[in-house]
């Protein structure tokens, strides 16, 4: 069945410090999302990409989609306290609504 | 518009008891689904509900089933409850192909 792969499981950054979280299907995905979900709180929406090579940003994340639609990233410039929480990717396959969820990274960020 | 809204928000049982959560879905969402989440293994699909039938099954034992109502309502019951079971179950509910939106949860402990 399909897989989402993500890595790293934990990440611990100083404040100011960059971040990446990398997510990798086993099939190609009709989109991906991406949501943060905050200690003791729930998964929120992020955003989605659709497109072949798309590229989004909000503020100081930027998310990527690769070219084949099996691969994604989700950039965090200069993190902040507030960035802390868990980073979730999920993907569909193409011409189904099951939403496959990476396993998450977790981010720390100190002071 | 009011979220998507879950309850019991907390809840502990013990083990061999059944536990019954409800989900009220974003007005005008008909698919509902739910997930589990513990520590250790992420967020993992239990099924998914479109217009009262059952449209995706996650990898779960016969003890977790659902249902969804006429009006988009869902609920997912557990049956012989094992201390495995503690988690918090998640309900999202969607259009279509389109983002999903997930409710506060319920904390569920089988002691």
């Amino acid at each position: 069945g399909q897989q989402v792969m993500q890595i790293p499981q934990y990440q611990h950054v100083q404040e100011g410090e960059d971040f990446t979280t990398y997510c990798n299907s086993s099939t190609t995905l009709s989109n991906i999302q991406w949501y943060k979900q905050r200690p003791g709180g729930h998964p929120v929406f992020l955003i989605q990409l659709v497109k072949s090579g798309e590229v989004k940003k909000q503020k100081r994340l930027t998310f990527q989609f690769g070219e084949a639609k099996k691969n994604s990233s989700l950039h965090i410039t200069a993190t902040q306290t507030t960035d802390v929480g868990t980073y979730f990717c999920a993907g569909r396959q193409g011409g189904s609504e099951k939403l496959v969820f990476g396993k998450g990274t977790k981010l720390t960020v100190n002071p | 518009k009011a979220g998507v809204t879950q309850t019991p928000r907390y809840l502990i049982k013990t083990r061999g008891q059944q536990v019954t959560l409800s989900c009220s879905p974003i007005s005008g969402h008909r698919s509902v689904s739910w997930y589990q989440q513990t520590p250790g293994q992420g967020l993992q699909f239990l099924f998914e509900y479109f217009s009262e039938t059952q449209r995706n099954k996650g990898n779960f034992p016969g003890r977790f089933s659902g249902r969804q109502f006429s009006n988009s309502r869902s609920e997912m019951n557990v049956s012989t409850l094992e201390l495995g079971d503690s988690a918090l179950y998640l309900c999202a509910s969607s259009a279509p192909g389109n983002t999903i939106y997930f409710g506060e949860g319920s904390w569920l402990t089988v002691v």
